[in-house]
């Protein structure tokens, strides 16, 4: 699976647009960008996933680059409840789902 | 909305105990995952079921763990004798499955939190 990086912290104020970005550069064209978030002392929670075109549910937004190799999440009005680690998972969808986590981004949403 | 039961929640043992987790997944969901969280890192896998199969065990310590879901449903994750190194979050996950060229995603339970003393 291709590996992903990802900043190690990040601050946002309340209210306002959380921008988590995500290089990927080594995507292959069948894989799929996936997004999971982890508050502290529970287990992780999907966001969000895609392939090539922009995706939006009720969570986030996720923006793919054209060319694949970067991403970014957005929490478009962050709340305290937001501060969380996320993290990017580029996921091979043949032969395995097993979910390959890094060390994702730690999101300190301040008042 | 369906959840992912675990536990005990919260486990205290001394090093060459045993100890084991329950995982109960969403009724439905033929994959269950363990996977292992050391502190300030992202959790690993230590193994797949698919029904009552495994699926992937090739990063479990097989000589300590073991793991089991007879019946295809709850899973049993045992480790005998633990050791200080097995302090954890130890995290299972259920998902539907495969169907032919998606996959879907995974819904992990709270965890279990071990502390070997």
């Amino acid at each position: 699976d291709a590996k992903t990086t990802q900043p190690t912290s990040m601050d946002c104020a309340e209210g306002r647009a959380a921008n988590l970005p995500c290089n990927h550069s080594t995507i292959s064209g069948n894989e799929y960008v996936y997004w999971y978030r982890q508050i502290h002392s529970q287990g992780p929670q999907y966001i969000i996933h895609g392939l090539k075109n922009n995706e939006t549910n009720e969570m986030a937004s996720l923006i793919i680059t054209e060319d694949r190799k970067s991403s970014t999440l957005i929490l478009p009005h962050a709340t305290l409840r937001d501060t969380a680690v996320y993290y990017c998972i580029v996921r091979f969808l043949y032969n395995t789902d097993k979910l390959i986590f890094g060390t994702g981004t730690r999101l300190q949403v301040f008042p | 909305e369906a959840e992912v039961a675990q536990s005990p929640r919260y486990k205290i043992t001394e090093k060459s105990q045993a100890v084991a987790f329950w995982c109960d997944p969403i009724s439905g969901h033929a994959t269950l995952y363990w996977y292992r969280q050391i502190l300030g890192q992202g959790p690993e896998l230590l193994v797949q079921f698919q029904d009552e199969s495994v699926v992937d065990d090739s990063q479990l310590p097989k000589d300590r763990f073991s793991a089991e879901r007879l019946k295809g449903v709850d899973s049993t994750l045992k480790i005998q004798p633990a050791e200080l190194g097995d302090s954890a979050m130890y995290l299972c996950a259920s998902s539907p499955g495969t169907s032919g060229l998606l996959s879907y995603e995974q819904y992990f339970g709270p965890g279990t939190r071990l502390t070997v003393t």
